[in-house]
């Protein structure tokens, strides 16, 4: 069956950048889009992004769109989510999702990454 | 501030029927883009329940359906169950400021 796997717990320092992947197996990986939301301690779910396994387009939310960038590697079905510059209000759970289209829903969903920032 | 507004919490009887609102403007749902819901519980990845306004993916019970209008949408379950408490989101696109994707604040639902 479809599914996704993140990569695991990230602690990071303000200023530094992290990097999560997402690995997709049980579908055509480059028939679709990854979208990332997150969301953080106390807060509602936010939508950072999309990027497009089939040409790799992306549309970034104007919150992030300086400090995020979004690839996909078809050859390892796995794509990634790279935040730069971060601060302490990035820290959050990381979900990644299958999406057809920038538009659209999120099919399949990761477990989450939490990526805390903290002195 | 969310760009689509839900009410923060509802509550229901088991049995009974609850909505959830969620109201856009027309650069959102107004401008034609689908919405859809997920179901969050704590520590998990969102759950989706409803695709292109009315859509329910395979395995997700009849009890929730979905409809829209407007600038607006709405996520009805019947037949409220205790494992149905949890936090829903409604989630559409946005044309404004280049494009994005939008979530509403969520809405906490209890079963009494």
């Amino acid at each position: 069956q479809a599914q996704l796997v993140q990569s695991g717990v990230e602690v990071k320092k303000p200023g530094a950048s992290v990097k999560v992947s997402c690995r997709a197996s049980g579908y055509t990986f480059n028939s679709y889009g990854i979208i990332w939301v997150r969301q953080a301690p106390g807060h509602g779910l936010e939508w950072m992004g999309w990027s497009s396994a089939y040409n790799g387009d992306t549309n970034y939310a104007q919150m992030v769109q300086d400090r995020v960038t979004m690839t996909t590697d078809i050859s390892t079905g796995t794509a990634y989510m790279e935040l730069r510059s971060l601060r302490t209000d990035d820290t959050a759970v990381y979900f990644c999702a299958r999406s057809v289209r920038k538009s659209a829903a999120g099919t399949i969903w990761g477990q989450g990454t939490l990526v805390t920032v903290s002195a | 501030q969310s760009v689509l507004t839900q009410p923060p919490s509802v509550s229901g009887a088991p049995g009974q029927r609850v909505t959830i609102s969620c109201t856009g403007n027309r650069s959102n749902i107004g401008a034609g883009y689908d919405v859809h819901w997920y179901q969050h519980l704590p520590g998990t990845a969102p759950k989706l329940l409803i695709y292109g306004n009315t859509n329910r993916p395979s395995g997700v019970p009849d009890r929730f359906s979905g409809s829209k209008s407007g600038t607006s949408a709405s996520l009805a379950i019947t037949g409220l169950q205790a494992e149905d408490e949890a936090d829903y989101y409604c989630q559409s696109y946005d044309n404004s400021l280049s494009g994005r994707g939008v979530f509403g604040g969520g809405t906490k639902l209890t079963v009494l």
